[in-house]
């Protein structure tokens, strides 16, 4: 069974870029998107943005300015990076994985698998 | 963006009762190639969430017959047939049909 498991400091620096790696295990990161979910305590979930295996991106407009997602298939990898943060950028960060579909494109259906999450404060 | 929204917004159940969980789309999520991109996650406490149903009301291997989605168009509902004390936890929709992908605010299912 695949299974995802983020990484990454747990506390940041107000300006500063936080930075995650997720890791994919029992199974290959091709053929899937990979994408970034957080969420903020007490709140709901909100979209950070997905990558496909090959490199393509797609960021949610709202955080677009400030997220790089990058993939590394020889390590079975992606990572996230969001620059600039402030303390509204707190929440859990959690990985998934994107089945897609093909049509006129590569699109994402849904994400299927996720990881555990992990806690990222932004605190001076 | 699409709007989600879900009600109710807390549901206290009793054990062994039913309970449904309505989310409209501000939009239909019918897409292009005819099919539907609404689908259920489910957060129990302290944990990730974890997908029930995908497409409108296909079921997620291990996820229990008690569980089902149904719906069309702008307007859905999951439906969980008799409650039980693990079912506890936090139920959000999620459109992937328009971009930019989105979920609801979520549902708060806790036992009487």
């Amino acid at each position: 069974q695949v299974q995802l498991q983020e990484s990454g400091p747990g506390l940041v620096k107000p300006s500063e870029t936080l930075s995650l790696t997720c890791t994919v295990s029992s199974g290959s990161i091709s053929d899937f998107y990979w994408g970034w979910i957080r969420q903020p305590p007490g709140k709901g979930l909100e979209l950070i943005g997905y990558i496909y295996y090959s490199g393509s991106t797609h960021y949610n407009p709202s955080l677009k300015s400030r997220v790089t997602i990058s993939v590394d298939t020889s390590n079975n990898q992606f990572s996230l990076k969001l620059s600039s943060v402030t303390a509204a950028d707190t929440a859990a960060y959690y990985c998934a994985r994107g089945e897609v579909f093909l049509w006129f494109g590569i699109r994402l259906s849904s994400f299927d698998i996720w990881g555990q999450g992990t806690m990222v404060t932004v605190s001076s | 963006d699409v709007v989600m929204t879900q009600s109710p917004l807390s549901l206290p159940v009793t054990l062994g009762q039913p309970a449904s969980i309505s989310c409209r789309s501000s939009q239909s999520l019918v897409y292009s190639d005819g099919n539907t991109y609404l689908h259920w996650f489910q957060q129990r406490p302290g944990q990730s969430p974890r997908r029930l149903i995908y497409k409108v009301s296909n079921r997620d291997s291990g996820v229990p017959d008690r569980f089902s989605g149904s719906g069309s168009g702008t307007d859905f509902t999951l439906k969980i047939s008799r409650v039980e004390a693990e079912d506890v936890g936090v139920y959000y929709c999620m459109q992937t049909t328009h971009w930019p992908p989105n979920f609801g605010q979520g549902t708060k299912v806790e036992i009487k």
